[in-house]
């Protein structure tokens, strides 16, 4: 069983602040690693996908950067705002037929 | 809407009861997923399908069936379900086969509760 941790579990932060939470991977078997944002009552929704070690993804204040070879990826959200607030998953993918491993998430709550 | 649509959203049955639940991708997509979500617990990949062909089937127990008559639709079958499988099942699809890092489109999910 692969362990993709995230952290923190949760948080809240004011409007306007910026924030980052992390996704902590197996540094081995590496494929890509995917971040979702994830509402309430709505679909899990892609952010990123990054296979590269040393990748750097960036969608509006949202961005990302990935490490494979310590196994981790950082979400970093610039001014964050109140539509920020939903729950962003990470998944590992270790290859074979598209076998990803999801890990519990980080619940982000943007308080206006 | 992600293009990937799920029904019922919500389901209640007993334990003796059978049902199934729906997922249809709009997308032109050739691969289709499974997932279970439990309460406090990470997403659970249950199973896939590529080009209509199960690829794989993640210790699943066999009250859960699941079918792909083409690459558009997916079902799963339930049948002498348990409490502890009351869960957000979760339906997803993408474009390229499987082995590849595609992102994956999500349905908004059905929240089915055993009795």
């Amino acid at each position: 069983i692969l362990n993709v941790e995230q952290s923190p579990q949760s948080l809240h932060v004011q409007e306007g602040d910026s924030t980052n939470f992390t996704c902590s991977f197996p540094s081995s078997n590496f494929y890509a690693l995917h971040w979702y944002r994830w509402e309430t009552a709505k679909s899990p929704e892609a952010l990123f996908v990054m296979t590269l070690n040393g990748d750097e993804k960036k969608k509006g204040r949202i961005s990302a950067t990935l490490n494979t070879k310590e196994g981790y990826s950082y979400l970093y959200i610039k001014g964050s705002q109140p539509e920020d607030s939903a729950t962003y998953l990470c998944a590992f993918h270790s290859g074979g037929y598209q076998k990803v491993t999801f890990g519990t998430g980080t619940k982000l709550q943007v308080i206006p | 809407e992600t293009g990937v649509t799920q029904t019922p959203r919500h389901l209640v049955m007993g334990m003796t009861n059978k049902k199934s639940l729906k997922c249809e991708q709009h997308l032109g997509h050739n691969a289709m997923y499974w997932y279970k979500q439990s309460a406090k617990k990470p997403l659970e990949l249950m199973f896939v399908y590529s080009l209509e062909e199960r690829v794989e089937n993640n210790s699943v127990p066999s009250r859960f069936s699941p079918e792909c008559p083409n690459s558009s639709h997916l079902f799963l079958h339930l049948h002498t379900l348990q409490p502890e499988d009351s869960a957000l099942y979760l339906c997803a699809s993408s474009y390229s086969k499987a082995g590849s890092t595609d992102t994956q489109y999500f349905g908004p999910g059905t929240r089915l509760t055993v009795l």
